[in-house]
């Protein structure tokens, strides 16, 4: 049974670039939600996609956006980088509609340093 | 302030128990959270328990929920050293979601 995958597990970039993560979800999990965890922080909700669409959303600017494809994978877009952007930002799966909707399977993350 | 707080640190000898505790502030939490995390890793969910429940025991864990003084504790039986790990406590987003809003966490840490 394949669980919550994320790539890449690290990545270096340079403040004002663009960076891209990207989740494959649980198998036959249908929803993705990113979360944002800086160091010594609880994980911070980031959005939600279900059926290709942005669904929930927490309080991150527009520079953060994403994307889920038609096999429910899913990527976190982060434009024009700042120092503050360096955390764990991690990926769960959920599915919408069975109790399953209150258990989320996260990934191991996506460790990202803004130089 | 904080929706859910925690303490940050608890030290245990092996053995013993553990208890972890947390307050949260949204009285409507239908249900609420336990997650674990160890070094490196991603979260776990431990256990969740609905807002009706008082109680809530599965092996080594016990969840007890004082819903009057919005209070919520993990107790870990026989804590061993593969325990140790940072413990979120978590409550749905407002508004009905059930999407964790997570505490700061309890970076349990078990001696031999």
């Amino acid at each position: 049974d394949a669980g919550v995958t994320q790539s890449p597990t690290h990545l270096i970039k340079t403040r004002g670039q663009q960076v891209t993560l990207r989740c494959s979800p649980k198998s036959g999990h249908d929803t993705v939600s990113w979360y944002q965890q800086a160091l010594g922080q609880g994980p911070q909700f980031i959005f939600q996609y279900y059926e290709e669409e942005e669904r929930q959303r927490g309080n991150f600017p527009d520079r953060f956006s994403g994307h889920q494809f038609p096999n429910y994978s899913s990527e976190l877009n982060v434009n024009a980088l700042l120092l503050g952007d360096s955390a764990l930002y991690l990926c769960a799966s959920s599915l919408v509609g069975t109790q399953s909707n209150y258990e989320q399977y996260f990934g191991p993350g996506t460790r990202l340093t803004v130089t | 302030g904080e929706d859910v707080e925690q303490s940050l640190f608890l030290s245990v000898r092996e053995g013993d128990s553990s208890v972890i505790n947390c307050t949260y502030t949204d009285s409507s939490s239908t249900y609420l959270y336990w997650y674990k995390q160890e070094p490196g890793a991603g979260l776990q969910l431990l256990t969740y328990i609905f807002s009706n429940m008082d109680m809530k025991q599965d092996q080594r864990l016990t969840v007890l929920l004082n819903k009057k003084d919005k209070h919520l504790s993990l107790r870990i039986a026989d804590t061993q050293t593969g325990d140790s790990a940072i413990y979120f406590c978590a409550s749905p987003r407002e508004g009905g979601s059930y999407i964790p809003t997570f505490g700061r966490g309890t970076s349990l840490i078990v001696h031999p």
